[in-house]
């Protein structure tokens, strides 16, 4: 078990620009989160996948903003035509089934959109 | 509304002493579980404690302890003997609903400073 990885550890872009996210659940973890967190703040809830299905999206999430799962293992986080406010942590979460009680977080991926 | 309140920005408390910090949640759910995270300054989210909303004794993990007083919709975390390692951000997060999706809010978090 080594922990929910997220790559890259930092993201500097430029405003317009594409980004990519990775995140690498623990492997037996087949409920992955996404959340963001602006300075100052807690964490925000973007994105939740069950297994390869996305089964609910905030309204943070907008159009531009796109996360997949394929086959249900790693997952990546797309943002398009990013925009200052995007900058942000973009942490990364799984967990298992209805008895684990706590998340398994990420270190996060620090976004700056100069 | 605000879910979860966490009304301390910092709490500043000295090595080996206990501190408390305060959160305050709102819900209509009778079902519903409240975490407290740690988050050092390298910014990963360390769980630390959970407490379910139909747990009838409080939560207790090593030094950590959750004073939870479901009247008053309140849920602290209290830290027995700090440790310098303890200075951090806590965060306090509530899951509404039954255990499966585990949605969760957080609050603003609290700044802990332990000094020597």
């Amino acid at each position: 078990d080594t922990g929910v990885s997220q790559d890259p550890r930092h993201k500097i872009t430029k405003r317009g620009q594409n980004v990519t996210f990775r995140c690498d659940p623990i492997s037996e973890h087949n409920r992955l989160y996404w959340y963001r967190q602006t300075l100052g703040q807690g964490p925000e809830f973007l994105t939740y996948f069950q297994n390869e299905a996305q089964l609910e999206k905030s309204r943070l999430l907008s159009d531009r903003f796109s996360a997949e799962r394929p086959k249900g293992s790693f997952s990546t986080l797309e943002i398009q035509r990013t925009e200052q406010g995007d900058s942000a942590m973009y942490l990364c979460a799984s967990s298992g089934d209805s008895r684990t009680y706590g998340y398994t977080f990420g270190s996060g991926t620090r976004l700056t959109v100069v | 509304a605000q879910k979860i309140t966490q009304t301390q920005p910092g709490m500043f408390v000295q090595e080996k002493e206990a501190v408390t910090l305060d959160c305050t949640y709102d819900t209509s759910d009778p079902s519903y579980g409240l975490f407290w995270y740690k988050q050092p300054s390298s910014g990963e989210m360390i769980f630390l404690i959970y407490q379910g909303s139909y747990d009838q004794q409080n939560a207790t993990e090593g030094r950590y302890s959750l004073n939870f007083q479901k009247a008053r919709k309140s849920a602290n975390l209290v830290i027995s003997a700090s440790q310098l390692g303890d200075s951090a951000m806590y965060f306090c997060a509530m899951r509404e609903g039954p255990e499966g999706f585990q949605k969760l809010v957080f609050g603003t978090g609290t700044r802990l400073l332990v000094s020597p």
